[in-house]
């Protein structure tokens, strides 16, 4: 199948700082990314969509001007979160679409702020 | 809005033997894909298998397979001579709308006993 990096697999930030998590489709384009956030023993909780030039769709719920998604080329999706609060500690983790309409994900980010 | 649901909160199964596990899903599209995704502890969400809506003939892969019933919206995962390396969360996905973005299943916790 196709093949979807994410960086970095664990970050420790100190609150208030913001941090960056990359989304790369390595072998296809992908018009489309997708931001997830997990918490434990639950399921995959759609944060936003991302759109190759175009602004994120969030989810009703998720702050935009907390977790901002910048999608400028076909092969890179990023997730910044900013002003990180321990409450944002979580697994975040990014899928792309292919053009087959299959979605793949990322190996996820272990996100900790301290 | 897309609904999905996964009966089966946790399930277990002899190694060699063979497992169901359930999906069922509401939505009012037409073309849409269905998924089966793999979520071992390292938290990786890994394809199983895949359906597009419009295919009557069954999805396969090696050990894998579904029951697609499309009137009856239910889309189940069949895993024969079952492995100890497919003890994980299994999750239902469903894809569709102009991004196909997923609408998931709570999952559900297989465990392969030897």
């Amino acid at each position: 199948g196709a093949v979807v990096s994410q960086h970095p697999s664990w970050v420790i930030c100190k609150s208030g700082t913001s941090v960056k998590i990359e989304c790369r489709s390595l072998d296809f384009q992908a018009t489309t990314m997708f931001w997830y956030r997990q918490f434990p023993k639950q399921s995959l909780m759609l944060m936003a969509t991302s759109n190759e030039g175009s602004k994120a769709t969030y989810e009703q719920g998720v702050e935009k001007d907390k977790f901002l998604i910048n999608h400028a080329s076909l092969t890179l999706s990023t997730l910044t979160v900013t002003s990180a609060h321990p409450e944002d500690s979580s697994f975040y983790i990014c899928s792309a679409r292919t053009s087959g309409n299959t979605i793949y994900f990322g190996e996820g980010s272990w996100l900790t702020v301290v | 809005a897309q609904t999905v649901t996964q009966s089966q909160p946790e399930m277990s199964v002899q190694e060699a033997e063979t497992v169901t596990l359930s999906c069922t899903y509401d939505t009012s599209e037409n073309n849409y894909y269905l998924f089966w995704y793999k979520q071992p502890p390292s938290r990786q969400m890994i394809l199983v298998i895949r359906q597009e809506a419009y295919k009557q003939q069954n999805a396969t892969e090696n050990r894998f397979s579904v029951n697609f019933q499309k009137a009856a919206k239910s889309f189940s995962l069949k895993i024969s001579d079952s492995q100890l390396g497919d003890t994980a969360m299994y999750f239902c996905a469903f894809g569709g709308g102009s991004n196909y973005k997923l609408t998931f299943g709570k999952g559900t916790l297989l465990t392969v006993n030897p």
